[in-house]
């Protein structure tokens, strides 16, 4: 049974570039939730997908959204990238509400 | 708004030494509590959770925490580290707020030499 996967692992843009991130769930889940985690923080949450439809929404500018596909599958889109937007960007998701979240190995984005 | 406290930043523990990491949240309702754990190179994995119950609930690896409502605590345990537990510790909660947000701490960061 495959656990979330996140690609790609590593990823480098400039600033003022857009960027997508993709998720894959664990199998038998369809909540996708998407964390940024910057050095030496702990994750944040930016948003949750659930049915096709961002459920939630953390304190995160509108330059980050989303998208999650009938299979619950997800993307994480930041459009005009900042120097501050370099972290671990983590998928996690689950199957009932509020559940265990199962996090994927991350996507590093660095902003040059 | 709610809110997890780790107070330990940086933790260094010899092996089989007893460990106690701290961890508060703010949040007069209801929550589900969990510690995860990153180990170098790892993604976060889950070491325990609190639903209900028991307050003293024990985990994988011979963790174990226990939540004190009245303190708004949920603090990590383990009676004898192994080099292995080296790792980053985060505390996390989900409010029953109608809202999912998995809230966590800062972590705490335990290195346990031999």
């Amino acid at each position: 049974d495959a656990g979330v996967t996140q690609s790609p692992t590593h990823l480098i843009k400039t600033r003022g570039q857009q960027v997508t991130l993709r998720c894959s769930p664990k199998s038998g889940h369809d909540t996708v939730s998407w964390y940024q985690q910057a050095l030496g923080q702990g994750p944040q949450f930016i948003f949750q997908y659930y049915e096709e439809e961002e459920r939630q929404r953390g304190n995160f500018p509108d330059r980050f959204s989303g998208h999650q596909f009938p299979n619950y599958s997800s993307e994480l889109n930041v459009n005009a990238l900042l120097l501050g937007d370099s972290a671990l960007y983590l998928c996690a998701s689950s199957l009932d509400s509020p559940g265990e979240q199962f996090f994927g190995p991350g996507t590093r984005l660095t902003v040059l | 708004a709610q809110s997890v406290s780790q107070h330990n930043h940086h933790v260094i523990l010899s092996e089989a030494a007893s460990l106690e990491l701290g961890c508060n949240y703010s949040y007069g309702g209801t929550v589900n509590l969990f510690w995860y754990v990153q180990y170098p190179g790892q993604h976060l994995q889950l070491l325990l959770k609190y639903f209900s119950g028991d307050p003293l609930v024990k985990g994988i690896k011979g963790f174990e925490a226990e939540f004190i409502k009245s303190k708004f605590s949920f603090n990590l345990r383990k009676p004898s580290v192994q080099w292995s537990d080296t790792a980053e510790y985060f505390c996390a909660v989900i409010a029953f707020d109608n809202t999912d947000k998995l809230i966590f701490g800062t972590g705490t960061r335990l290195q346990v030499f031999p």
